[in-house]
């Protein structure tokens, strides 16, 4: 267990939608990062927050997006489901900005859109 | 940019025998960390071993060891005394100095036969 939780495990709606994905780090951490795992594209980094701030951004689409709330834990908002948009969502988080602090992950939330 | 890639798709290795799993990168950066994560089935991310560029003295975490060459941006795992459950998915992943996101490569599947 690596002390991060995200809910819900497993989403399952339609095209056109609109989803939200929670994560709650480890205590203390206060980086917060979104991957995208699919078939397609395999492993990416969507966005990075520090203590409620963006910090950096990959490849993320117009329709998502993301924020960092006060008491640390993050969402992930995902609009106008399209059927590529099915992968498994993993959130990391770190204890501060530095690339050798390890990130640990989430066990992912897997979202399917039909 | 920067790009990760692990060009075998599957390995395979019988219990107890040592397999090692490749890696290259291409970056233009100085400072930058290497990773390699586990993916079991369950789908969880779990960080194996990492390396700093920096550091000439190749990393080891218990039966896990990499072979850095960083002239030739090479990054390989070698797995010894392999077990039943190293039997997963391994990715490679790269971070610059500057910023922490993790850019990964396509990842290896590894069987271990009884």
């Amino acid at each position: 267990d690596s002390g991060v939780t995200q809910t819900p495990k497993h989403l399952i709606t339609a095209t056109g939608q609109r989803v939200t994905l929670r994560c709650s780090p480890r205590s203390g951490d206060l980086s917060v990062y979104w991957y995208q795992q699919s078939l397609d594209q395999g492993l990416q980094f969507l966005i990075q927050y520090y203590n409620g701030e963006e910090r950096a951004k990959g490849n993320i689409l117009e329709r998502f997006s993301a924020q960092q709330f006060p008491d640390l834990h993050s969402e992930l908002n995902l609009s106008s489901l399209e059927l590529g948009d099915s992968a498994l969502y993993f959130c990391a988080s770190s204890t501060g900005l530095a690339t050798y602090n390890e990130q640990f992950f989430g066990p992912g939330t897997r979202l399917t859109v039909l | 940019a920067q790009t990760v890639t692990q060009s075998q798709p599957e390995m395979s290795v019988q219990e107890a025998e040592t397999v090692t799993l490749s890696c290259t990168y291409d970056t233009s950066e100085s400072d930058y960390y290497l990773f390699w994560y586990k993916q079991p089935p369950s789908r969880q991310m779990i960080l194996v071993i990492r390396q700093e560029a920096y550091k000439q003295q190749n990393a080891t975490e218990n039966r896990f060891s990499v072979n850095f060459q960083k002239a030739a941006k090479s990054f390989s795992l070698k797995i010894s005394d392999s077990q039943l459950g190293d039997a997963a998915m391994y990715f490679c992943a790269f971070a610059t100095g500057a910023n922490s996101k993790l850019t990964f490569g396509k990842g290896i599947t590894l069987s271990v036969r009884p």
